[in-house]
């Protein structure tokens, strides 16, 4: 089983629309959580951390849920400039301090 | 602020023939990570330096790879001899502490024909 799974997508969504991406993760020790965005050909760039408690960068709402291990990324009014591929990744940090990655969900926003 | 930067972007060689690939990470992080995606896969760990120690090197696929960090500052990746399935961009990623996000590198495309 994977360590981390999300939906590949693609989503297509209009200018101006909310999106919501799950993923879940295998290994209850992990630790720490983010997400990444990575355009085509480059390498991923961290969007966010993820906290327990659920946070928020402008039109970004991330939370995570350790009862279920599942993580959650909410796009508001998106825009163009939004289209990339989104992934989500856990890392355990219990005797390792290395990151695993989802193979990642495609977003395009159509205008 | 710079950036993790690799050399080179791009490698194209042949079977059986030697690669390095160099990173050098944001200054002043101490935490240097190598990962590797392979076309069609997600991006997966290969090893983690803290400074120039070896923290982590679970994700090595086998002895033809060999990292160093001399001096705890750059990174070298060398592949020796490279085979078909070593195809793929290796990322090098830095961090300051262990605990936070990672910044990662533009990536090395690796072509081995």
């Amino acid at each position: 089983r994977k360590e981390v799974e999300q939906d590949p997508g693609p989503f297509n969504v209009p200018e101006g629309a909310t999106v919501a991406f799950n993923c879940t993760y295998s290994n209850s020790a992990s630790q720490s959580f983010f997400w990444y965005r990575q355009d085509c050909r480059k390498e991923p760039k961290l969007l966010m951390s993820v906290y327990s408690s659920g946070n928020e960068d402008g039109r970004f709402t991330a939370q995570l849920n350790r009862a279920s291990q599942y993580i959650s990324l909410l796009i508001r009014d998106s825009k163009l400039s939004d289209s990339a591929t989104y992934l989500c990744v856990v890392n355990r940090q219990t005797g390792a301090n290395n990151l695993f990655f989802g193979t990642g969900t495609r977003l395009t926003v159509i205008p | 602020e710079a950036g993790v930067t690799q050399f080179p972007s791009h490698s194209v060689i042949e079977k059986g023939q030697t690669v390095t690939l160099r990173c050098d990470p944001i200054s002043g992080h101490d935490n240097l990570y190598w990962y590797r995606r392979v076309m069609g896969k997600e991006i997966k760990f290969l090893l983690h330096f803290v400074k120039e120690s070896k923290q982590d090197e679970s994700g090595m696929p086998n002895n033809r790879f060999l990292a160093e960090r001399t001096g705890g500052t750059y990174s070298t990746l060398k592949v020796q001899p490279a085979e078909l399935e070593d195809s793929g961009v290796y990322f090098c990623a830095s961090s300051a502490y262990s605990r936070e996000g990672q910044y990662f590198g533009p990536g090395t495309r690796l072509t081995v024909l």
